[in-house]
This record gives C-alpha cells, sequence and structure tokens, in this order.
C-alpha cells in the first residue's frame, strides 16, 4: 500500500532562510507526488507535481522539490523564505490499488511552517 | 473563473440538528471531491463522483452522512442527525482529470461545530 510521511509537523525559519519541508514515501510502483499549500482559513493549492519526468519539479512562488527514489524522498524546498510563505504544507501520493476499488490520494499529516521577520 | 465555492463558511448547530453542506464546483470540471479536516485525522477523503454519478463513497463515515449530486453545478453533503464528533472543516474540490492528476481545486471549507 502506499503511504506518505511528513518528517517534522512544524518547521520554523527565519524571513530570507531556506526553506526544507521533508517527505518520504511508501509505494510498491512508481507513484505520483505532489505538495498542496494550505493558507489559514482557506482550501488547499497545488503546489507541483511529480509524475515520472523529470526529477527536479518547479512549482509555483519559488517552490521545488526533488524526487530521489533511493531515498524515496521528495523533499520540498525554497531557496528564500518569504513571510507570505507561512502556511500548512501537505505531502500526498496518489495511490494505486492492487486489485479493485479507486485511485485515492493520500495526504500527508501535514508541516506547519512558520516564518519569522 | 470564481472558483469552487462553498457555503456556509460556518456552521454552528446542535446535536441532532441537519445540515446541509452545499458547493458549487469549478464550470467544466467533471469530478467532485468531498473531503473532511480534522486535527485528528487529518484530510479524509468522504465521497467523490464524475460526471454527476458518485463513484466511490468508502470514506462516508456512516449512515448519517449523504451526498448528492443532481447537476454538474451543485453538490450537497448533508449529515441527520449531527454528532458533536461531526465538527471539522468540510472541503469541496473539483477536477477536470480526476485523481490521475492529482490537481484537485478547492474551495475555502465549511467549518462545522456541533454542540
Amino acid at each position: 500500500a502506499q503511504s506518505v510521511t511528513q518528517l517534522d509537523s512544524h518547521v520554523s525559519v527565519s524571513e530570507g532562510t531556506p526553506v526544507l519541508l521533508r517527505c518520504n514515501y511508501s509505494s510498491s510502483y512508481s507513484p505520483s507526488l505532489f505538495w498542496y499549500v494550505q493558507h489559514p482559513n482557506k482550501g488547499l493549492q497545488l503546489l507541483l507535481k511529480y509524475t515520472s519526468a523529470a526529477t527536479l519539479v518547479k512549482g509555483i512562488n519559488g517552490f521545488e522539490a526533488e524526487f530521489k527514489k533511493s531515498e524515496t524522498s521528495f523533499h520540498l524546498t525554497k531557496p528564500s523564505a518569504h513571510m507570505s510563505d507561512a502556511a500548512e504544507y501537505f505531502c500526498v501520493v496518489s495511490s494505486q490499488p492492487l486489485s479493485g476499488g479507486y485511485n485515492k490520494l493520500i495526504f500527508g499529516a501535514g508541516t506547519r511552517l512558520a516564518v519569522h521577520p | 473563473d470564481a472558483g469552487v465555492i462553498q457555503s456556509p463558511r460556518h456552521e454552528v448547530t446542535e446535536m441532532g440538528q441537519e445540515v446541509t453542506l452545499r458547493c458549487k464546483p469549478i464550470s467544466g470540471h467533471d469530478y467532485l471531491f468531498w473531503y473532511r479536516q480534522t486535527m485528528m485525522r487529518g484530510l479524509e477523503l468522504l465521497i467523490y463522483f464524475n460526471n454527476n454519478v458518485p463513484i466511490d463513497d468508502s470514506g462516508m463515515p456512516e449512515d448519517r452522512f449523504s451526498a448528492k449530486m443532481p447537476n454538474a453545478s451543485f453538490s450537497t453533503l448533508k449529515i441527520q442527525p449531527s454528532e458533536p464528533r461531526d465538527s471539522a472543516v468540510y472541503f469541496c474540490a473539483s477536477s477536470f482529470a480526476g485523481i490521475a492528476t492529482g490537481e484537485l481545486f478547492f474551495g475555502e471549507g465549511s467549518r462545522l461545530t456541533v454542540l
């Protein structure tokens, strides 16, 4: 079965410093992976997605993520944090049932990013 | 496009009352999803529709929950009777290509509090 683990529930950075949000996945086949962002009192928004093309994926607002099969990781990074990046970030894997059933998106527990002046 | 529109944004009700949450998906999107978000369980898929037909309702917690999509531009999620453990933020999302692309467009959610 597919699963996703976000290694940090909270991350705090200073404005202008790099951001690293860690995500490990478990999948019996080549997965599709996504990062979503949720700002306070808002819905989720897709940041970027990996679907077996280039392993380095660029998303919106300067975020990018690298798919590393050997490490089963899909960490999200940004070179320089802005105050507006403060939000909750979700790593997501698209699951494929072994027999019957329907595809599902499996959401991680989320990482809350705080950005300090 | 106005995006996915949900109403009400906030609902406070008493245990035993009926609750109806509404959703208008993005025009042209063939898939509609209902999710529930709580601190304890995170984001859970309740049900999704394709072309107004329910496809997977395995996430609907129990018979108190029901969802309908009478046409391509409207869906409801109903809880009857409501219980305090139903308190959560309920999100509606729509997509033009389903789960395969992973690109869902979420509404801003309906925060339900059941006293």
